[in-house]
């Protein structure tokens, strides 16, 4: 079982928008804005789009957006296109005893 | 460009070793924390370990510790994974990746970029 709580997949139709949860306690997502994103297509590595909760990095589009409230952080992508189309983890700096927990991803799906 | 390529990996028999490297070019490979972050065939990304800059600190998943040790050779800009007593649950795509801290005191911030992975396969 993952540290971090995230649903199994979710779906959306082109140009749509849907957002992806995760879960953690206040010992994680909730004691630090330090919740980052990443996406992964089959095969590939993954990528990092959102870090510190809500920052992108150079070159990942404004479709993708973070935040956090509480114990839960969220992705929101909007305009879905189908090269959206990947599985999406969730990661959180959660302390000195076991710096890094990940959540259990979520399989996006663009109909 | 900054690049992280892995190598290393292979089949091995349970109890085995295995030594993983990571091959750093880019970017000034002393300044930065760095991690192995694996994931078994189907499953999701789990960190496994971290190592500071100068390799005076290190972390590890609870379900490694003991058997694997992370090193680095910052003269050879480059990061190891030492791999004892394998067991089939180790089996996986173990990436190397260079970790971002950007709040003093903390040990971790975010991991960018990620190198293409190395696949290890513990099976008799």
């Amino acid at each position: 079982q993952s540290a971090l709580t995230q649903p199994a997949s979710v779906s959306g139709s082109p140009g749509q928008s849907i957002t992806i949860s995760c879960t953690g306690t206040s010992s994680d997502v909730g004691s630090y804005n330090l919740v980052s994103w990443y996406q992964q297509h089959p095969g590939k590595a993954p990528k990092l789009m959102i870090y510190e909760g809500s920052k992108r990095p150079s070159g990942v589009s404004n479709r993708f957006s973070g935040s956090k409230s509480g114990n839960t952080a969220s992705l929101t992508i909007s305009g879905l296109q189908a090269e959206d189309e990947a599985d999406y983890y969730c990661c959180s700096y959660a302390g000195s005893s076991t710096p890094v927990v990940f959540g259990g991803g979520t399989k996006l799906t663009v109909l | 460009e900054v690049q992280l390529v892995e190598s290393g990996g292979g089949l091995v028999q349970p109890g085995g070793s295995l030594r993983l490297s990571c091959a750093a070019s880019g970017f000034t490979f002393s300044s930065y924390w760095m991690s192995w972050v694996r994931q078994a065939p189907g499953k999701g990304l789990e960190w496994v370990a971290n190592i500071k800059q100068d390799g005076s600190e290190k972390y590890y998943v609870d379900s490694v510790k003991g058997r694997f040790t992370i090193s680095r050779d910052n003269a050879k800009n480059s990061l190891y994974l030492q791999m004892n007593s394998l067991r089939a649950e180790d089996t996986a795509v173990y990436y190397c990746a260079r970790v971002s801290i950007a709040v003093a005191g903390t040990l971790f911030g975010w991991f960018d970029p990620w190198g293409q992975g190395t696949l290890v396969t513990v099976s008799s």
